[in-house]
């Protein structure tokens, strides 16, 4: 099945910084990369997604990249705020029969001021 | 307009219980998913329902077992609790079978 491995598993910005956070997935017949936020006590929210027929996605602060060909995509957040602080889990989803997403352990971003 | 609704929030069950933890879907979605998250974890497919059937399924042994109702809110039953049951369990729902799923705040269970 399907394995995604992220890194890193923490990560420390200072407010204001850019916040890089990367996934690897196995799948070759992956096509659907979400990017989940969540914060203490509360479920995963969505905060962008890509398929696989696009390479790069931007909404506002936070973008997503791509690479088909190496298997890897990643989360860009730019100026970084302290209410950014929370864990971030990058996730794939097959397209054939394919409904579960698998995550990966996520990221515990923390942004000090 | 509510987003994905799970009951009860926390649950303390001895093990060899049984549990039902239950989901009522985000507003005009039909599709529930079930996921555990356990502790530092990300979360874990367990199954999918849709037309109130099972459309897929994850590593997740028989004692785990879930319904769909008509009105599409679900259950996930769990049979002979184990310890290593003690997890966040994620209910996800969205529309039309799609990916776009949103997900609720989970429920808590602690297995003693």
């Amino acid at each position: 099945g399907e394995n995604v491995e992220q890194h890193p598993s923490t990560l420390s910005v200072q407010e204001g910084d850019s916040a890089v956070i990367k996934c690897t997935y196995s799948d070759s017949a992956s096509n659907y990369f979400p990017w989940y936020k969540q914060e203490l006590g509360k479920g995963p929210q969505l905060i962008i997604d890509i398929r696989s027929n696009v390479g790069e996605k931007k909404d506002q602060r936070i973008a997503v990249t791509l690479n088909k060909t190496a298997k890897h995509f990643s989360l860009h957040i730019t100026e970084t705020q302290p209410e950014d602080s929370a864990v971030y889990f990058c996730a794939a989803s097959p397209q054939i029969g394919g409904y579960a997403l698998n995550f990966g352990k996520g990221t515990s971003l923390l942004v000090t001021p | 307009d509510a987003g994905v609704t799970q009951s009860p929030t926390h649950l303390i069950k001895t093990r060899g219980q049984q549990v039902t933890l239950r989901c009522s879907p985000k507003s005009g979605h039909d599709t529930v998913s079930w996921y555990q998250q356990a502790l530092g974890q990300g979360p874990q497919f367990i199954f999918q329902y849709y037309e109130e059937e099972e459309r897929q399924r994850g590593n997740f042994p028989d004692r785990f077992s879930g319904h769909q109702f008509p009105n599409y809110s679900s259950e996930l039953n769990v049979n002979a609790l184990l310890l290593g049951d003690s997890a966040l369990y994620l209910c996800a729902s969205s529309r039309g079978g799609g990916r776009g799923y949103t997900f609720g705040s989970g429920t808590r269970l602690t297995v003693v």
